[in-house]
């Protein structure tokens, strides 16, 4: 049963146009967080939210958003997406400073 | 800053033994995890270090050195599916500080 889940999988955006990717969890942990991660490269932390309080990190740049509206939904907004924004968005979630449990991933391309 | 080494990509033959390395400078240490990630999927879990020695879970087994900010992960009897990168990352302080990744290790297991 997936524990956590990712909606798209796969999700293709223009230039410039906003777009959502969302993630819901049913491990009732209290930690969610997005990630980046490019080709080669190691998941890139861009914000997390323990319990209902927001962390965002100094160099995630102002087009991320997200929201958290209760424990088991957590959302990635991207304002006007760039083409340097296509990449793997992965959604984690950890009771606490536990393991953390990641989803399957939305690939995002921009066109 | 943080830094976390880890071998770009390794080669090994299937049902032998590879160590994988992961060296890291942190400002401050609260853990260690390895993961795994398979191509175009989420990291899993595998493994968790916060005290010096080996930690034996099955094939794959962890070590950890504090003093030497040093970690290994040892698999052994290598499968075809072990082919995967391999996530170290650093729980750089208590508290709700998330993981720091490293850049993963890509293992091509060959017959």
């Amino acid at each position: 049963d997936a524990m956590v889940i990712q909606n798209p999988r796969y999700q293709v955006t223009q230039f410039g146009k906003p777009v959502t990717l969302s993630c819901s969890q049913t491990l009732n942990h209290n930690v969610m967080y997005w990630y980046q991660q490019k080709s080669s490269q190691a998941p890139k932390l861009l914000f997390h939210y323990y319990d209902k309080d927001f962390n965002n990190e100094a160099d995630t740049p102002d087009n991320f958003q997200s929201r958290r509206p209760n424990t088991s939904f957590c959302f990635l907004d991207i304002r006007s997406p760039g083409l340097g924004d296509a990449a793997m968005y992965l959604c984690a979630t950890s009771r606490g400073v536990g393991e953390q449990y990641f989803g399957p991933g939305t690939r995002l391309t921009v066109t | 800053g943080q830094n976390i080494d880890q071998p770009t990509e390794m080669t090994a033959t299937e049902g032998a033994i590879v160590q994988i390395n992961c060296t890291y400078q942190t400002s401050g240490f609260n853990g260690l995890f390895w993961y795994q990630q398979h191509a175009g999927e989420a990291p899993t879990f595998l493994s968790y270090n916060v005290l010096d020695g080996l930690e034996e879970k099955g094939r794959f087994s962890s070590f950890l050195s504090r003093s030497k900010g040093y970690s290994y992960l040892l698999l052994k009897e290598l499968q075809m599916k072990d082919s995967a990168s391999y996530l170290c990352a650093v729980r750089v302080t208590s508290g709700n500080t998330p993981l720091v990744f490293g850049k993963g290790t890509r293992l091509s297991v060959i017959a």
